[in-house]
């Protein structure tokens, strides 16, 4: 079965300052992976998503993730964080590569941006 | 293009009441999903469909029940609530085709008392 590890609950940076929030996976064949954003009281957006292309992937608001299959990781990083990039960040794999995919997440990274 | 919206926003039921949350997509997307995001486990699965009249079990699909009549919208009832149900619930819909990404809506905040 799928899984995902994020290693940290949350993440606290300054403003201006790098961002890494690191996931793990775990999945029998090459995955499909996301990171999905949520700020306070709202859905789910896409970030970006690995899907066995590129294994650097640019997703929006600058942020990218890289797919490292020898050490089954796809951590998030972004160079300099903003004020709004505060949210809870989730990092996401799916259960099959073909076909209907369900999604099984991981329990989130909080990322706290301060001035 | 409202893409998925959810009715109910909030709510608070007192326990053994019983309640439909409403999810409404207009991307004609084949496949739509309920889940429920509780403080530290992410989200959870409770009920899928692959097409319209055809249902399926999640992760947790205990106390709810699902219908999808009609392919845009998809339901989730509560026949009997109970305080462990209280959660913040999503919908989100797909495409076959979009290579596993799914459109989340706003959320339904449910409280039992």
């Amino acid at each position: 079965a799928q899984s995902v590890t994020q290693l940290d609950s949350h993440v606290s940076v300054s403003e201006g300052t790098p961002v890494l929030l690191r996931c793990n996976y775990s999945s029998s064949y090459s995955p499909s992976l996301f990171w999905y954003v949520q700020h306070p009281n709202k859905g789910l957006q896409l970030l970006l998503k690995y899907t066995s292309a590129a294994t650097l992937v640019k997703g929006i608001n600058g942020f990218e993730a890289e797919f490292k299959k020898s050490e089954t990781s796809f951590h998030l990083t972004k160079p300099s964080a903003h004020m709004s990039d505060a949210a809870e960040y989730f990092c996401v794999v799916s259960d099959r590569d073909t076909g209907f995919q369900k999604l099984v997440f991981g329990t989130g990274t909080r990322l706290l941006v301060s001035p | 293009n409202a893409g998925v919206t959810q009715t109910p926003k909030f709510r608070v039921l007192k326990t053994g009441q019983s309640m439909t949350l409403l999810c409404a997509q207009d991307m004609n997307h084949e496949y739509m999903y309920w889940y429920r995001q509780d403080p530290g486990m992410g989200l959870r699965l409770i009920h899928y469909s692959v097409g319209e009249g055809t249902t399926a079990k999640g992760e947790v699909p205990d106390g709810y029940n699902v219908s999808r009549l009609k392919k845009q919208n998809f339901l989730l009832g509560l026949e009997s609530a109970a305080p462990s149900q209280t959660s913040v619930y999503f919908c989100a819909s797909s495409s076959p085709w979009a290579g596993g990404e799914q459109f989340f809506g706003p959320g339904t905040r449910l409280t039992v008392l």
